[in-house]
């Protein structure tokens, strides 16, 4: 039961490459999201998505970019990578509210340098 | 964007103490508060989901309690041992159709063998 799987792990890139890091769920979720975790900043919404073909803005989204053209996977694109979005990076996907509070279940995380 | 404060920021206990944090957050359209349990180099993962006003949940020697009208929720550690040592995070669910959750900065617990 792999539950929430982001890959790659660990990745360097040069300032101006781009990258794309990938989420899959395997628990029919919903709802899915990524976020980004810097020192003394906590987990900052970068952007989500509600279902299939649909996404929308978090706190965070200038720079990136995402894609949820199957269900069980959300994309997160860095079209021109800067050194200020070096951070570890998580991806959540939580099941779709029906009045039962469900918590939001994450992968292990990306720990992104630019350099 | 909405303030979601936790104290302290961070705290350092040693084996066998009890200890306890706080998350603040804004009463106006409250639906639920959760609270994750954060270890370095692994992912959160979920505690508790609280709704209602004094609501008080438990697992194991993990407490929380939470206050709706006040705007604050405690999180409770009895005896605390070294595998208790994680940042403890509380999410704050304004009840949008999205599941939204605006988190805290986290309390960073170390505990001292």
């Amino acid at each position: 039961n792999a539950g929430v799987t982001q890959t790659p792990k660990f990745r360097v890139l040069k300032t101006g490459q781009s990258m794309t890091l990938l989420c899959a769920q395997d628990m029919n979720h919903e709802y899915m999201y990524w976020y980004r975790q810097d020192p003394g900043m906590g987990l900052r919404l970068i952007h989500y998505s509600v279902g299939e073909g649909t996404t929308a803005k978090g706190e965070v989204p200038d720079g990136y970019n995402v894609s949820r053209l199957k269900k069980q996977n959300f994309l997160l694109g860095l079209e021109s990578a800067a050194p200020s979005q070096t951070s570890v990076y998580f991806c959540a996907s939580s099941p779709i509210r029906r009045g039962v509070h469900q918590p939001q279940h994450f992968g292990d995380g990306t720990r992104l340098s630019i350099l | 964007i909405l303030n979601v404060e936790q104290s302290p920021q961070s705290l350092h206990v040693q084996e066998g103490d009890s200890t306890n944090f706080t998350c603040s957050f804004p009463s106006s359209n409250f639906y639920a508060l959760h609270w994750y349990r954060w270890e370095t180099a692994k992912s959160p993962e979920a505690l508790f989901v609280m709704t209602l006003n004094g609501d008080e949940k438990k697992k194991g020697r993990i407490s929380a309690t939470l206050n709706t009208k006040e705007g604050y929720s405690y999180l409770y550690i009895k005896g605390s041992q070294p595998e208790d040592s994680a940042t403890y995070l509380c999410a704050c669910d304004r009840g949008s159709t999205l599941g939204r959750l605006y988190f805290g900065r986290g309390t960073q617990l170390t505990v001292w063998p």
